[in-house]
This record gives structure tokens, sequence and C-alpha cells, in this order.
């Protein structure tokens, strides 16, 4: 299994873009064998899926966060980034960054360690 | 796209067995054999149990069971033990909109 680990600000003003990157160790974004997804988790409460990308640079997203999100991709760098517009007080939130076997989409067998990111003033 | 629901809390003694349900309403559980649970103890990220409806991952004891019918999915946990008090999440894939849904998560209390 790839190891993942997040980075990024932990804390994030309102209105402003919330911006984090996954770097993928033990394996290839490029090999094309997974779909690469970012999941969040305020404090509390359940997991959200917001989206995920692919080697090619395509992209699904969870349609209530589609307007706000974008998924890109490095490959050269082995990483992946989300960016999260317009943020308030209900994005705060642990952020993951997770990838599992491309034939089976919605199981993520990779997880990174997750990073909590504040929406604060 | 489909919502999945979970109980919000279960309870079993040690050595018991328990079973946690998990819902569909449209092309996700009820559809598709795209079924998988995670466990998540507290502080941790969540850890990949069941995939593909009744598939372990390597590692993974097989205490743990999956099954579905129909448009709910089920998890098992035979000879419960301490360990095993976590929450517990399914997740589906919605096929017809292309994105991932996780249930709104169990918190499983070992007595």
């Amino acid at each position: 299994q790839v190891q993942l680990q997040e980075s990024g600000p932990g804390l994030v003003k309102p209105s402003e873009t919330l911006s984090l990157t996954c770097t993928v160790s033990g394996g290839s974004i490029g090999s094309g064998s997974s779909y690469w997804s970012w999941i969040r988790q305020p404090a509390g409460k359940g997991l959200q899926w917001i989206g995920r990308i692919y080697t090619t640079g395509a992209t699904n997203y969870d349609p209530s966060l589609k307007s706000r999100a974008t998924l890109s991709v490095v490959t050269s760098r082995n990483q992946f980034s989300l960016r999260l517009t317009s943020v308030t007080a209900s994005d705060t939130a642990v952020y993951y960054c997770a990838t599992g076997p491309l034939q089976n989409p919605e199981a993520f067998d990779s997880w990174g360690q997750g990073t909590l990111v504040t929406v604060s003033s | 796209q489909s919502a999945l629901t979970q109980p919000a809390s279960v309870s079993g003694s040690p050595g018991q067995s328990i079973t946690i349900s998990c819902t569909g309403t449209t092309s996700g559980v009820g559809g598709y054999f795209y079924v998988s649970w995670y466990q998540q103890h507290p502080g941790r990220a969540p850890k990949l149990m069941i995939f593909d409806v009744s598939n372990r991952p390597s590692g993974v004891s097989n205490r743990f069971s999956g099954s579905k019918s129909g448009n709910t999915a089920s998890l098992t946990i035979s000879g419960l033990q301490a360990e095993d008090e976590a929450d517990y999440y399914c997740s589906s894939y919605a096929t017809s909109a292309n994105l991932v849904v996780f249930g709104g998560g169990t918190k499983l209390t070992v007595l």
C-alpha cells in the first residue's frame, strides 16, 4: 500500500481559499492504477467525500461542493491537491487524502493521517 | 446519488456478535456491488475492513464479515473484543453520478 501525507495551512480565514496537498510515496500517481480522493470529517461528525482525480486529470466531485472545490494532480511530484474557495466555518474539519483500487471506487485502503483545517478570523 | 442510512449506535458484550446495517436509496448500495466498511478509532484515520460487499483486505480479522440483501448492506462482527469499540462507516459508489457516498456512521460500544 502507498503512504499519503497531507500538508497545508491549519488556519484559513473566512471567504478565503483552503489549499491542501497530498504527497504520495511507495507508489506512483502516474501508474493509472488508482483514483486519488479527498475526504473530510468535521469534529464529532461523519465522513464526507469531496472528490477524486485520476492521473489524466479527470475529476468527479460531490455535488454539494462542486462549485467551490478543485482537484489537481502533479504526477512529476507524485502529488495531488485540493482547493476549496469561499470557505466558511462549516468547512472546518479534518481533511484526509485517500486512495484505493481502481476496480473498487468506494474502497479506500490507504489514508493520510489527516490534517485539521480551522476556518476562523 | 444515494444516501446511506446507518443506526447511530449498537452495542454488545465481549464474545457476542453484532450487525450494523447500511441502507441505500438508489443506485449505490441497492443496484451495484460496491460497498465498503471502515473502522475508525478516535483521533485516527479510518481503516478499510470490508470492500466489494464481502471481501476482507489482507490483515483484517475474519471476525469481520459483510453481506448485502436488496438495498441493505450489513457488517457483522463476531466474537466481539474490547478493541472493536469504534465508529463504523459504510460507503458506496453511485455509478450514475460518479460519486462516493458514506453512511452517517455507527458507534459500536463493547459493554
